[in-house]
């Protein structure tokens, strides 16, 4: 089945630090694919996305580009912040369907 | 977009109680979701909460252990019944809002942190 695989965490950076967060994807289709943020004590919310092969999402200074051939879709930021710091979730939602299929999320911690 | 609240926001229960977690959106929308997040673990689809019919469970989930309710377009329940140690997770509602794009983006609540003992 569909399923989502994440870099574990927690990763720890300095700030300014360059960051990236691994995610592979198994999928039949074309799933549009999704990073997702969840700040302490908040909900998740979405980050970026990429709905076909070769899309590059980007939002708050962080990338993901959809790479098909080696179906991924890391997500980069060239110097994060301490307010940076929270639980990142790679997802994917199957080819015209609702069911959002996320991976386990990678807690990032930022140093000042 | 859509902001949406969660009632209560914690919760520590006793193991053999129920739990009815509340989640009121500021708009109408047409898909609502329940998805529970266990320790160390990513989101799991509970349902899909269906106004004025039945939920949609997701294998592994039945209508006894989480009765849900969706009386209108901005409101739904989640009950976790008869607990156990094991329902010791975060439950969060999410909704659908109908994008531009070629999908639509789902929104999701603050969640509720339930223990049980």
């Amino acid at each position: 089945g569909d399923s989502v695989t994440q870099m574990e965490g927690p990763v720890t950076l300095s700030e300014e630090a360059f960051l990236t967060i691994n995610c592979t994807y198994t999928a039949t289709g074309y799933p549009s694919l999704f990073w997702y943020v969840q700040y302490p004590g908040e909900g998740l919310q979405l980050l970026l996305k990429a709905t076909k092969a070769d899309d590059k999402g980007s939002n708050k200074g962080f990338e993901a580009t959809y790479r098909k051939e080696t179906t991924s879709f890391h997500l980069e930021k060239g110097s994060v912040q301490v307010s940076d710091s929270a639980v990142y979730f790679c997802a994917l939602t199957p080819n015209r369907d609702d069911k959002i299929i996320f991976g386990k999320g990678t807690r990032l911690h930022i140093l000042p | 977009s859509a902001v949406i609240s969660q009632k209560p926001s914690r919760d520590i229960c006793q193991r053999g109680t129920s739990l009815t977690i509340q989640c009121q959106v500021d708009s109408q929308v047409t898909m609502m979701f329940w998805y529970r997040q266990q320790p160390g673990q990513s989101l799991t689809l509970i349902a899909t909460a269906n106004q004025g019919s039945e939920a949609t469970y997701e294998s592994g989930f039945v209508i006894d252990k989480f009765p849900i309710s969706r009386p209108n377009l901005t409101f739904s329940t989640l009950t976790v019944s008869n607990m156990s140690p094991e329902d010791s997770s975060i439950y969060l509602c999410s909704v659908e809002v109908l994008g531009l794009a070629s999908y639509n983006e789902q929104f999701f609540g603050p969640g509720t942190r339930l223990t049980v003992l």
